[in-house]
């Protein structure tokens, strides 16, 4: 079974600070999803991503698969950024099943 | 386009009690996969629906059941409801059950367990 670890779990930071989230996994696989979660619980896909970058405005994810390692920076972060971000990846080899980690709750402050 | 939605918003039952939750997927989507959250966790996978069947499980007991009709809607039963099954249940959809498709979330519902 692959295991998730996310870090930190919780982040504060100043407007326009650059933000990095970590997240580390067990098993080798061919593609990790990022997410972010609102407060009232909605999820929106970020990224799923299987080598090198991606990015998405002021969002950028990487990935390293020999690693088994991928961030998500956050560029000029700005308070709506505020709200919890989640790695998922499939459970082991070419499971149709997700794995999250806990999430980073991240906190952007005016 | 209407994206996934599920109903109702939230929900309150007492212990024994049985509850059944919805979801509509995104246009052209054909697979549902279930969730439960619980407060300061991350999803944990509960079952995934294609072809009106259930294709995969997580580790949840057969108080969970569901079901998916011809439309690729889906309905997700708890049976003899516990405390511990208060949490954030989330549906999403994808074309395709593979784990590497891109999954839409619905806002979720809220079950509250007395």
């Amino acid at each position: 079974k692959n295991e998730v670890e996310q870090s930190p779990q919780n982040l504060t930071a100043q407007e326009g600070e650059f933000i990095t989230i970590n997240c580390s996994y067990s098993v080798g696989i061919s593609a990790l999803h990022w997410l972010q979660q609102h407060p009232g619980g909605g999820i929106v896909s970020l990224f799923m991503l299987s080598s090198g970058k991606k990015k998405h405005g002021r969002l950028i994810a990487t990935i390293n698969i020999q690693e088994k390692h991928s961030s998500l920076h956050i560029t000029a972060s700005h308070p709506r950024d505020s709200a919890v971000y989640i790695c998922a990846v499939p459970t082991q080899g070419g499971s149709e099943k997700l794995v999250f980690g806990k999430g980073t709750k991240l906190t952007v402050n005016p | 386009d209407a994206g996934v939605t599920q109903s109702p918003t939230h929900l309150i039952k007492t212990r024994g009690q049985q509850v059944t939750l919805r979801c509509s997927p995104k246009s052209g989507h054909d697979t549902v996969s279930w969730y439960q959250q619980a407060l300061g966790q991350g999803p944990q996978f509960i079952f995934q629906y294609y072809e009106e069947e259930e294709r995969q499980r997580g580790n949840f007991p057969d108080r969970f059941s569901g079901h998916q009709f011809p439309n690729y809607s889906s309905e997700l039963n708890v049976n003899a409801l516990l405390l511990g099954d208060s949490a954030l249940y989330l549906c999403a959809s994808s074309f395709g059950t593979g784990a590497y498709n891109e999954q839409f979330f619905g806002p979720g519902t809220r079950l509250t367990v007395l």
